[in-house]
């Protein structure tokens, strides 16, 4: 069964850091682009970034860029994503999500809570 | 405020048909491919179309998607209870990230 499971979310202090990761099972991994995709509960969905198959080309949308990092190990089947400098308007439920231009299987999300 | 323009909401009785429209720009639907997810609440969002009019496996033909110019619609027929969820498009920008629409809550009435 081609499944995402995403963990390390949790309650975090404004500034602080955290690491999600995505343990993905049942495809080969390794020839997927990967993203993150976030969501505030009631709300709609964010983009937050993107990794190519092999870990080399990654995107971030504006909001993001320069507090998180997204990256990968293939040998483990693992997707992650570095959050830095975290702030009140990160809080939400983070999904991993496979594909290239379209998300074609989506974990059950993990939820991150920013406040003091 | 998302890239993409959806309605909020959409409502229909069973067994009518409805559509969702979804707006953009070109450097996003206009020069990529459109995709539609559904999401239950307390899901996580599921594929329902990719490249603009493609339904994965699994997904009736009851679901139709198309798109023109800078906009996309998406088509349910014969619609059913379970068909209530939120709706959302998305998109690639040529700006090199993802977009999505606000999504649009479905109310089978």
């Amino acid at each position: 069964e081609v499944q995402l499971v995403e963990s390390g979310g949790g309650l975090v202090q404004p500034g602080g850091s955290l690491r999600l990761s995505c343990a993905a099972s049942g495809f080969s991994f390794s020839d997927y682009w990967m993203h993150w995709v976030r969501q505030v509960p009631g709300k709609g969905l964010v983009w937050v970034s993107r990794i190519n198959s092999v870990g080399r080309t990654t995107h971030y949308a504006g909001s993001v860029k320069g507090r998180f990092t997204i990256s990968r190990d293939n040998a483990n089947n693992a997707l992650y994503l570095q959050m830095n400098r975290l702030r009140a308007d990160d809080t939400a439920i983070y999904y991993c999500a496979r594909g290239y231009y379209y998300m074609d299987v989506w974990g059950k999300g993990t939820t991150v809570t920013v406040s003091s | 405020q998302s890239v993409l323009t959806q309605p909020p909401s959409v409502s229909a009785a069973p067994g009518q048909n409805v559509t969702i429209s979804c707006f953009g720009s070109t450097s996003n639907i206009g020069n990529n491919y459109v995709s539609w997810y559904r999401q239950m609440p307390g899901t996580a969002p599921r594929l329902l179309m990719f490249d603009n009019s493609k339904r994965p496996s699994g997904i009736p033909d009851r679901f139709s998607g198309a798109k023109s110019g800078t906009s996309a619609t998406l088509g349910i027929t014969g619609l059913q209870t379970g068909d209530e969820a939120d709706y959302y498009c998305g998109a690639w920008d040529n700006n090199l990230y993802a977009v999505f629409g606000g999504g649009t809550r479905l109310t089978v009435l």
